[in-house]
């Protein structure tokens, strides 16, 4: 079956630095996708990757190994607003987007 | 303002009754996809369409059903809602759909459904 691996709940501190894993078996692999959901809101989308290594966008950077079926989110300079939980999704070889339960990460001062 | 509206909000619904969610988008994207989110567990699929006129069964189709008539619209049906259909509703476009690589999926604010 496919399947997707994250993390449950994380909590860091304030302006500290976070990395958020994820782990994939899929039928295929078409890229994967890094959401960020507050409670009660939509998924926003924050990345992709689809080739190996490390793709930044400011204080948010994610890196992929597709050898490894791994990928993780890495958060800098964390503020509170990033309080939130960070959804990882696999397109896999229909083009279907599989996705992980996410993972909560809560900020503290 | 460009982007994707649901409606209802939120709804409490009783067993056995028909209920319609909307979803309607203007971004003039080509397909849109129905989740639902459950505590605990990732976005699951329900229905897609990858254009109008087209639908597609997803993960978890059981007692849903879709419509695609233009490219705004998307609705989803419950014919006869039970218990277990209590979740939040999502709904998504994305500019291309099946074949497309990037294909960035862009979400609606949800719909919260209780049925009782």
């Amino acid at each position: 079956g496919q399947n997707i691996d994250q993390p449950t709940e994380m909590t860091a501190t304030e302006g500290a630095i976070v990395q958020i894993n994820c782990t994939y078996q899929t039928s295929g692999f078409n890229g994967l996708f890094w959401y960020q959901q507050h409670a009660g809101e939509a998924p926003t989308f924050l990345s992709y990757n689809v080739l190996d290594g490390l793709e930044e966008k400011g204080r948010f950077s994610s890196f992929l190994s597709r050898s490894k079926g791994y990928s993780y989110l890495l958060l800098k300079e964390l503020q509170m607003k990033d309080s939130a939980s960070y959804l990882c999704a696999v397109k896999d070889s229909n083009y279907q987007l599989i996705w992980g339960a996410g993972t909560k990460l809560i900020i503290k001062p | 303002i460009a982007g994707i509206t649901q409606a209802p909000t939120s709804q409490i619904l009783a067993a056995g009754r028909r209920m319609t969610l909307r979803c309607t988008q203007d971004m003039r994207h080509n397909a849109m996809y129905w989740y639902r989110q459950d505590l605990g567990l990732g976005l699951r699929l329900i229905h897609y369409s990858n254009t109008a006129g087209t639908t597609g069964k997803g993960e978890v189709p059981d007692g849903y059903s879709v419509s695609r008539a233009n490219t705004d619209d998307f609705p989803l049906t419950l014919a006869s809602a039970v218990p277990s259909q209590t979740s939040v509703y999502f709904c998504a476009s994305s500019d291309s759909g099946g074949g497309g690589r990037q294909d960035t999926q862009y979400f609606g604010p949800g719909t919260r459904l209780t049925v009782l």
